[in-house]
């Protein structure tokens, strides 16, 4: 599978632990987007990437989360201190300029985060 | 500020009926539209593009500047139809609504 890939798929976490996901995007996509879904929700945006630069940030975004892409290829979501508010499916998403599909962004299957 | 406004959250029609998922959008500029469906157990995947104006497994969608919206139509729903919709609109990232499940009946 060439799609976009995020590990883990699942994670448990006692509140006040800090996580993070991986996200591996389609090679050579230049952009990287992260999401943030709960029930009942569609996907919301947190932050995205052109190649290593953090163009966007979304105020959901808190100063507990910190995302970074240091050579342009994967990335990775950090979660600080987690909360129970912060359980919810963490979706990376890819896309380029340079295909036929412009701006379509392609997702990965997510990952999900419970916070006991 | 964009907005994507899905107002339907479940969508339940039978087989070989017509469907409307309904999308309205807020957005100051030229927006850039697109339908996402999400199957059971399977990750969001592009539907179509409005300025592609295709047809994807029988669905169009044709966007109304006027009424800003984007509805999502198929003349004759199948089962294999039943999943969450999400319209989006794309400025420099996608912002989507909140979703519409459908469910075909049979």
């Amino acid at each position: 599978d060439t799609g976009v890939s995020q590990n883990p798929r699942h994670k448990i976490t006692k509140r006040g632990q800090n996580v993070t996901f991986r996200c591996d995007p389609i090679s050579e996509h230049n952009r990287l987007y992260w999401y943030r879904q709960t029930l009942g929700q569609g996907p919301e945006f947190l932050t995205y990437f052109q190649n290593e630069a953090q163009l966007e940030k979304s105020r959901l975004l808190s100063d507990r989360f910190s995302a970074e892409r240091p050579k342009g290829s994967f990335s990775t979501l950090e979660i600080q201190r987690t909360e129970q508010g912060d359980s919810a499916m963490y979706l990376c998403a890819s896309s380029t300029i340079r295909d036929r599909n412009r701006n379509t962004i392609y997702f990965g299957e997510g990952s999900w985060l419970t916070v006991v | 500020a964009q907005r994507v406004t899905q107002p339907e959250k479940l969508l339940s029609v039978f087989k070989g009926a017509p469907v409307e998922l309904k999308c309205n959008y807020s957005y100051s500029g030229s927006p850039e539209l697109f339908w996402y469906v999400q199957y059971s157990r399977q990750r969001l995947q592009l539907l179509l593009r409005h300025i592609s104006r295709e047809s994807i497994k029988g669905f169009t969608a044709d966007l109304n500047k006027g009424e800003t919206s984007f509805h999502l139509k198929k003349p004759f729903a199948q089962e294999e139809d039943s999943a969450m919709y999400y319209c989006a609109l794309r400025n420099n990232d996608m912002r989507f609504g909140a979703g519409t499940r459908l469910t075909v009946k049979p």
